[in-house]
């Protein structure tokens, strides 16, 4: 039972370079989630996806994308990564409207570093 | 002010410890309230949700004083797989988008 993979686990990047980060889970869940988590804070929601084919932005969603493919999948992408997105970036998911809209599957993260 | 503040800890305790996290949220407007457990270097995990009755599963007791906008997690008998970071988590809309985050507070437990 994989529940939510992300893509790559580790990366390193220069400034200015672009690069995509993969989610995908099996759950047939509904919605989708990105967010990051830097040393001191919170999770910070970047991107959410409440259903198939639509998108929102949540609290920073500046300097990225992102694209709800499919049910299955919803990318994020950093078109021109800055030192300042050094992060972990979790994607999440949840079946949201059920009786407890709390609870997020989360992937195992992706560590990000922009040199 | 943060809109979900926690203690960053470490607290360090004895196994067979019972130990106490608290939290405070800004938002009085706030639905729903959650405790996430993060082992060190892995994806947050739900612990526990936290209902206005409180609530209790083994070891573990959440309870929500929502006049006081704070929310606790206590646990007894400490093991020391309990070692992680718990995470205080506010739903300040019916909706999941809408969930806030504490940074956590790490709890050491040692032999």
């Amino acid at each position: 039972n994989a529940g939510v993979t992300q893509t790559p686990k580790f990366q390193v990047l220069k400034t200015g370079q672009s690069m995509t980060l993969q989610c995908a889970q099996d759950m047939n869940h509904n919605s989708m989630y990105w967010y990051r988590q830097d040393p001191g804070m919170g999770l910070r929601l970047i991107y959410y996806s409440a259903s198939e084919g639509t998108t929102d932005k949540g609290e920073v969603p500046n300097g990225y994308n992102v694209s709800r493919l499919n049910k299955r999948e919803f990318s994020l992408r950093l078109e021109s990564a800055a030192p300042s997105q050094t992060s972990v970036y979790f994607c999440a998911s949840s079946d949201a409207g059920t009786a407890d809209p709390g609870e997020l599957f989360f992937g195992e993260g992706s560590r990000l570093t922009v040199l | 002010r943060k809109e979900v503040e926690q203690d960053p800890g470490p607290f360090n305790v004895p196994e067979g410890a019972t130990v106490a996290f608290n939290c405070t949220y800004s938002n009085s407007a706030s639905q729903s309230f959650f405790w996430y457990r993060q082992d060190c270097r892995k994806e947050p995990k739900l612990l526990m949700s936290v209902y206005s009755s409180g609530n209790e599963d083994g070891r573990f007791t959440a309870q929500l004083n929502r006049a006081s906008q704070y929310i606790s997690l206590l646990i007894r008998d400490s093991k020391l797989s309990d070692s992680a970071t718990y995470l205080c988590v506010v739903n300040q809309m019916d909706s999941s988008y809408k969930l806030i985050f504490g940074s956590g507070t790490r709890l050491l437990v040692r032999p």
